[in-house]
């Protein structure tokens, strides 16, 4: 399957600084990517839908000046969490999906990063 | 909104065990399902999925689901599990169409730890 790649996988910052997360599709293009936030022992909440040279689709209660969300090419997607505190400590993980194929097709995970604010 | 339910939130079986891990969602309209599996220290990987058609739907490593329109389920199963089947599994829903077609709403999760 499709390879999509998530740097850094573990990171850890003081609180009141900001964190760059980059998600990249390895083995094709991807117009819309999608972010998640996992919490420990909870599922995934999907946060924003990151779409190619436009703004970010953000869902109900998710702040986007904190989490700002920047897609400017076809196989990079970044989050930035900004001025983070130790409520964003959290596992993020980002997905893509394959645009060349059509309708019918999964989207592809990465491998996540671990978030810790101290 | 749509929401999906896993029932189950940590099963335990032995080796040779059936399973079966339920899963409900809340959405009138077409949907697609998924099914995908987290082993311990990696990432999300797709087990089975649902667009359209049969509603028995076979996926990897011997594991099937089947759409139940009716009840809003779509149910994970396999008649013996191994130890190594031991992960968390999370059902996913999308009602999305083209661009959107990722955008996946999950259910808690559930773990299965096999014994051997």
């Amino acid at each position: 399957g499709a390879v999509v790649s998530q740097h850094p996988s573990r990171v850890i910052c003081k609180s009141g600084t900001s964190v760059k997360i980059e998600c990249r599709s390895l083995d094709f293009q991807a117009t819309t990517m999608f972010w998640y936030r996992q919490f420990p022992k909870q599922s995934l909440m999907l946060m924003a839908t990151s779409n190619e040279g436009s703004k970010a689709t953000y869902e109900q209660g998710v702040e986007k000046d904190k989490f700002l969300i920047n897609h400017a090419s076809l196989t990079l997607s970044t989050l930035t969490v900004t001025s983070a505190h130790p409520e964003d400590s959290s596992f993020y993980i980002c997905s893509a999906r394959d645009q060349a194929t059509g309708g019918l097709t999964e989207a592809f995970f990465g491998q996540g990063t671990r978030l810790t604010v101290v | 909104a749509q929401s999906v339910s896993q029932h189950n939130h940590h099963v335990i079986l032995s080796e040779a065990a059936s399973l079966e891990l339920g899963c409900n969602y809340s959405y009138g309209g077409t949907v697609n399902l998924f099914w995908y599996v987290q082993y311990p220290g990696q990432h999300l990987q797709l087990l089975l999925k649902y667009f359209s058609g049969d509603p028995l739907v076979k996926g990897i490593k011997g594991f099937e689901a089947e759409f139940i329109k009716s009840k809003f389920s779509f149910n994970l199963r396999k008649p013996s599990v191994q130890w190594s089947d031991t992960a968390e599994y999370f059902c996913a829903v999308n009602a999305g169409r083209g661009s959107t077609l990722g955008r996946l709403y999950f259910g808690r999760g559930t773990q299965l730890t096999v014994w051997p």
